[in-house]
């Protein structure tokens, strides 16, 4: 357990709906990650922060946007959501500023009808 | 082409088998190279990192690398039925940027 926990868990909405996804972190870790999981693609990196208030875009970034307004809390928003952004997201966080151990929370599992 | 290339399974084998998982790569800037277990429904968990050419060994796992190949190894060796969830290769290149295979999915068989 690497104290992260992501709200909701499970969330149903429909296309062109605002949504934010919460990221709770408990032990103070500077970086930050939000991926997401889908068939045939494994994990891919959306959005990272490396400290209250800067971030930088990953591979899959068009459609979503971040904030991380204080240590604990990164938040990812789907500004109008869409069909293909349904899928799990997954939120990490890096110990010690060692990318070669994330951790990842339990995951939030979006359905766009 | 993706980066990261790695047999999705599913994969079956009986328990107490030795469990080969395999990943290859493209890019020589991959650096570091991690293995993550993932059980249904639950997020991903670090097993091993590597850093370099050659075998590290955790209990009954043992991560190999051969970076003049490209090609990365995860062994189990007594596999257990709790053992069976998807095992992710995950590599490193330049700062915060992990990419990910897209897993192989395991069953040991009782």
């Amino acid at each position: 357990d690497a104290g992260i926990t992501q709200s909701p868990r499970h969330k149903v909405t429909e296309t062109g709906t605002p949504v934010t996804l919460r990221c709770h972190q408990t032990e103070n870790h500077r970086y930050m990650y939000w991926y997401r999981q889908d068939p045939g693609h494994g994990l891919r990196l959306i959005h990272y922060s490396y400290g209250v208030k800067d971030t930088d875009k990953g591979e899959v970034s068009d459609g979503y946007s971040v904030s991380r307004s204080k240590t604990e809390d990164f938040l990812l928003t789907l500004e109008s959501a869409t069909s293909s952004q349904t899928s799990v997201y997954f939120c990490a966080i890096t110990r010690a500023g060692r990318q070669e151990t994330q951790y990842f929370g339990p995951g939030t599992r979006l359905l766009v009808l | 082409q993706k980066e990261v290339e790695q047999d999705p399974g599913p994969l079956s084998v009986p328990e107490g088998a030795i469990v080969s998982l395999n990943c290859t790569y493209s890019n020589s800037a991959f650096q570091y190279f991690m293995w993550y277990r993932q059980y249904s429904r639950k997020g991903p968990e670090l097993l091993m990192y590597t850093y370099s050419s050659g075998n590290k060994e955790d209990g009954r796992f043992t991560a190999q690398v051969d970076k003049s190949s490209k090609y990365i190894s995860l062994f189990i060796r007594d596999s257990q039925p709790s053992d069976s969830a998807t095992y992710l290769c995950a590599m490193i290149r330049g700062a915060q940027k992990l990419v990910f295979g897209q897993g192989t999915r395991l069953t040991i068989n009782p």
